[in-house]
């Protein structure tokens, strides 16, 4: 069974603070890697879709990083803002058969206080 | 504007009933998905179909039919075989659903809460 692990669970930090969460993933069979932020009474949206060992990818200021040969990406906010609270969620796909499923971690749950 | 629409946001309904929970999109998109999130659990795959009249189980297919006679229209029917759903439900779409489709983003509805009285 393929599973997806995320951590910490939740995390609350002060606004201004800078923090970093963890997805773990299974190393084998490597196609892609996606995050995305799911803000309270909204629709979850992508971030990012990762592909390349070592990558690394930026919008405003989220970046994350992949190493596919140990199985893990790094979410990183620099400056936390209260529009930053989200659940942030990352998933990877799996193939059975010729369809491209995502296993979804439970997901990091991040409070960002004024 | 292009998107994902569910309907209804609530739903109740009462044991041993079917209800179906709607989901549309206007992305012109050929995969769409279903999912089931619990408290304290990741998203999970109901259902999902790569292209009209096709469709495959997901993780937790059993007590849930779905149908896709239209490409913008992925209908789930929760029945009354359905042992626990009261849930939050969430449906997607993604460009394709090959294997290409690791590389593209889903893009998910506003789901639906629905609740077993």
């Amino acid at each position: 069974i393929l599973n997806v692990e995320q951590s910490p669970q939740s995390l609350n930090v002060q606004e201004g603070d800078s923090t970093n969460f963890t997805c773990s993933f299974p190393s084998s069979n490597f196609y892609a890697l996606h995050w995305y932020r799911w803000e309270t009474a909204k629709s979850p949206e992508a971030l990012f879709v990762m592909t390349l060992n070592g990558d690394e990818k930026k919008k405003g200021r989220i970046s994350a990083t992949l190493n596919t040969k140990e199985g893990y990406s790094y979410l990183y906010i620099k400056g936390s803002q209260p529009e930053d609270s989200a659940t942030y969620l990352c998933a990877f796909p799996h193939y059975g058969g010729s369809q491209g499923n995502l296993i979804f971690g439970k997901g990091t749950k991040l409070s960002v206080k004024p | 504007d292009g998107g994902i629409t569910q309907s209804p946001k609530y739903l109740f309904r009462k044991e041993g009933q079917n209800v179906t929970l709607s989901c549309e999109q206007n992305l012109n998109h050929d995969a769409m998905y279903w999912y089931r999130q619990d408290p304290g659990q990741g998203l999970r795959l109901i259902y999902y179909s790569q292209i009209v009249n096709d469709f495959q189980k997901g993780d937790i297919a059993e007590g849930y039919s779905v149908s896709r006679e239209k490409k913008e229209s992925f209908p789930l029917t929760v029945t009354s075989a359905q042992k626990n759903p009261t849930a939050f439900y969430l449906c997607a779409s993604s460009i394709t659903g090959a294997v290409i489709s690791s590389y593209n983003e889903q893009f998910f509805g506003p789901g639906t809460r629905l609740t077993v009285l």
